[in-house]
């Protein structure tokens, strides 16, 4: 199956600053990318996401980057402020025979230091 | 349009007994999929549910079960708990099926489920 791993498990920061973080995957089949952020007390909730067919993607203060060839896309987050302090997790999907398979990196805990 | 509503909010239940979860989707989303979240494993699938059907199960022992009612509302049941079932319960809805394929999962806030 696939694995996917997130680094780093944690990240502080100071506002203003940048931060990235990183996951790999192993199956090439995966096609779709999203990014989710879960807030205290909150479930995940998307924040970005790219498709396998582009590199790079932007919104606003957030962008995705991915490379298929070696397997790894990040999430970029510039002029950080306190309310991006949250957990992140990446996600690589493959769809396959009708339906979807999502497997989930360990999360990032981020700090954005005020 | 409401989101994805997860009952109970918290809940705590005694090593041995069974609980069920619920999971009420966002209307028109026919695929709910629950996941286990626990400090140290992050994110788990447990299992996916598309019209009434498991459609794709993870790896988790048979005392973990669900379904599907044909409105997509879903519930997950746990039997013989475990201290280690201890976890955020999270469920998600997607229009997969009528989106078409590689949609966005939709989050509830998910059931706080603690075995003493």
């Amino acid at each position: 199956g696939e694995n996917v791993e997130q680094h780093p498990s944690t990240l502080s920061v100071q506002e203003g600053d940048s931060a990235v973080i990183k996951c790999t995957y192993s199956d090439s089949a995966s096609n779709y990318f999203p990014w989710y952020k879960q807030e205290l007390g909150k479930g995940p909730q998307l924040i970005i996401d790219i498709r396998s067919n582009v590199g790079e993607k932007k919104d606003q203060r957030i962008a995705v980057t991915l490379n298929k060839t070696a397997k790894h896309f990040s999430l970029h987050i510039t002029e950080t402020q306190p309310e991006d302090s949250a957990v992140y997790f990446c996600a690589v999907t493959e769809y396959s025979g009708g339906y979807q398979k999502v497997t989930f990196g360990t999360g990032t805990k981020l700090q954005v230091i005020p | 349009k409401a989101g994805v509503t997860q009952t109970p909010r918290y809940l705590i239940k005694t090593r041995g007994q069974q609980v069920t979860l619920s999971c009420s989707p966002i209307s028109g989303h026919r695929s709910v999929s629950w996941y286990q979240q626990t400090p140290g494993q992050g994110l788990q699938f447990l299992f996916e549910y598309f019209s009434e059907t498991q459609r794709n199960k993870g790896n988790f022992p048979g005392r973990f079960s669900g379904r599907q009612f044909s409105n997509s509302r879903s519930e997950m049941n746990v039997s013989t708990l475990e201290l280690g079932d201890s976890a955020l319960y999270l469920c998600a809805s997607s229009p997969l099926g009528t989106g078409g394929p590689n949609t966005e999962a939709f989050f509830g806030q998910g059931t706080r489920l603690t075995v003493v």
